[in-house]
């Protein structure tokens, strides 16, 4: 089974901070996410990225940047953390196929994140 | 751009009766459609998928058929369990690998 831990369930950090989320997947996926979900809007997607150094924004990409430094491990990088960004966030990866979207995307817990 | 609309909850049943989520997307051409659901306290886990028109994908007794005609996919249970009580996603794949989610609608079954 496809396996993606993210580094922390829960996660409490002041307003200002730069905070780090971490995300690892052992199936050597090529394709890994970042989502927001809020109660009522679902996930929003923040970042994705298909290889290794390359990223691309999603629909809500303001206030975020990632890292994706090696085939296993997206981060996700608050530069500077507001209190609108308490959230919970979910990392998921899936295989690539040339293009298509036949593959099931695979998820992570989740990270409860509180900004104060 | 893309769009799935699935139906608001919360959706309460008693325990054995019958489940229709509906879901409806909008898309350039045929994508493949999922049903994810998310357990209290967990990540979403795919419950079931379909890749072309008339499909039908099933799981754990859920359902869901891959109507072109409607653009529509809903999850189907014939029986639910208080087992089943959680927070269900549709989603559609668009182009490069991304997905498109509905807001989710919870259910909740009671004894």
């Amino acid at each position: 089974d496809v396996k993606v831990t993210q580094s922390s369930r829960y996660l409490v950090k002041r307003t200002g901070e730069k905070v780090f989320l971490e995300c690892v997947q052992d199936m050597d996926h090529e394709n890994m996410f970042w989502y927001r979900q809020d109660p009522g809007l679902g996930l929003r997607l923040i970042y994705f990225s298909y290889d290794v150094k390359m990223k691309e924004k999603g629909d809500i990409p303001e206030g975020y940047s990632v890292s994706r430094e090696k085939k296993e491990r997206f981060s996700l990088i608050l530069e500077s953390a507001s209190t609108n960004q308490t959230s919970m966030y979910l990392c998921a990866s899936s295989l690539w196929t040339g293009g298509g979207g036949n593959q099931p995307q695979h998820f992570g817990d989740g990270t409860r994140l509180s900004i104060l | 751009g893309d769009s799935v609309t699935q139906m608001e909850g919360p959706v309460t049943l008693s325990e054995e009766a019958c489940l229709t989520i509906n879901c409806t997307y909008t898309a350039t051409g045929y994508p493949s459609l999922f049903w994810y659901v998310q357990y209290p306290g967990e990540g979403l886990q795919l419950l079931l998928k379909a890749t072309k028109a008339d499909d039908k994908g099933s799981n754990k007794g859920f359902e869901a058929t891959y109507r072109k005609e409607t653009t529509s996919f809903h999850l189907e249970k014939g029986s639910v369990q208080v087992s089943d009580s959680a927070v269900y996603f549709c989603a559609a794949a668009g182009t490069a690998s991304k997905l498109t989610f509905g807001t989710g609608t919870r259910l909740q079954v009671t004894l």
